[in-house]
């Protein structure tokens, strides 16, 4: 069955460094995008990011832009968050999912987020 | 962005009784670009509905979704036991993704 698992979480200083990762199995991963989304401590789910099935692609919400890279390694069924400059309000459970459907240039993603890890939790606190 | 508003931010309800969720857009949604979601405490969401109305593998039917433009809508049709849950409307049109502030199901 279609799996995800988040590792990385922990606690953080502001102003370091973190880096998430991802890691799927279940399916054929290298022809899915994968997305990341947050939920901070009582709050609403916020989308972070995409990439695409080939790592050719990213985008990501204006909050984190320039700060949050992600990578992925299909040989290893593994994506990657890479998030610098952490600030206390980017504390939150962190889930990677999966999009809904194998994507094809142009139209690489279908954008809603099918299957989800049970998340990793990110604290930035000093 | 299209910032996604969802009512009431709670709803209290009995089991059996059928149940409307509303979410609504700031800009017209292309096409059927509509997902819901349930979430339970502690646990990840779970994919309902995308495309405004097609439910995901293993969604009871009970669970509909109907709308366009701006105005969508969740209903079950008779709230079972297991229902209990917040529930997220997104829209998959453009990016940035956005998702509702949710609406919780209370006994």
């Amino acid at each position: 069955q279609v799996q995800l698992v988040e590792s990385g979480g922990g606690v953080v200083q502001p102003g370091r460094s973190l880096r998430l990762s991802c890691t799927a199995s279940g399916f054929t991963f290298s022809s899915y995008a994968v997305h990341w989304a947050r939920q901070a401590p009582g709050a609403g789910l916020e989308w972070v990011g995409v990439i695409s099935y080939d790592g050719g692609d990213m985008f990501y919400t204006d909050s984190v832009k320039g700060r949050f890279t992600l990578s992925r390694d299909n040989s290893k069924n593994t994506v990657f968050l890479q998030m610098n400059s952490l600030r206390p309000e980017d504390t939150a459970v962190y889930y990677c999912a999966r999009d809904g459907g194998p994507g094809t240039y142009p139209n690489w993603a279908y954008n809603w987020l099918d299957s989800w890890g049970r998340g990793s939790l990110v604290t930035v606190s000093s | 962005e299209i910032v996604m508003t969802q009512s009431p931010a709670t709803l209290s309800v009995s089991p059996g009784e059928r149940v409307t969720l509303s979410c609504r857009a700031s800009q017209t949604i292309r096409v059927n670009f509509l997902a819901w979601y349930q979430q339970k405490p502690g646990q990840a969401p779970r994919l309902l509905i995308h495309g405004i109305s097609t439910r995901a593998p293993g969604i009871p039917t009970r669970f509909t979704g109907s709308g366009s433009g701006t105005e969508f809508t969740l209903t079950i049709s008779s709230l079972q036991s297991e229902d209990f849950a917040t529930y997220y409307c997104q829209q998959h049109s453009d990016w940035p993704l956005t998702f509702g502030g949710g609406t919780k199901v209370e006994i």
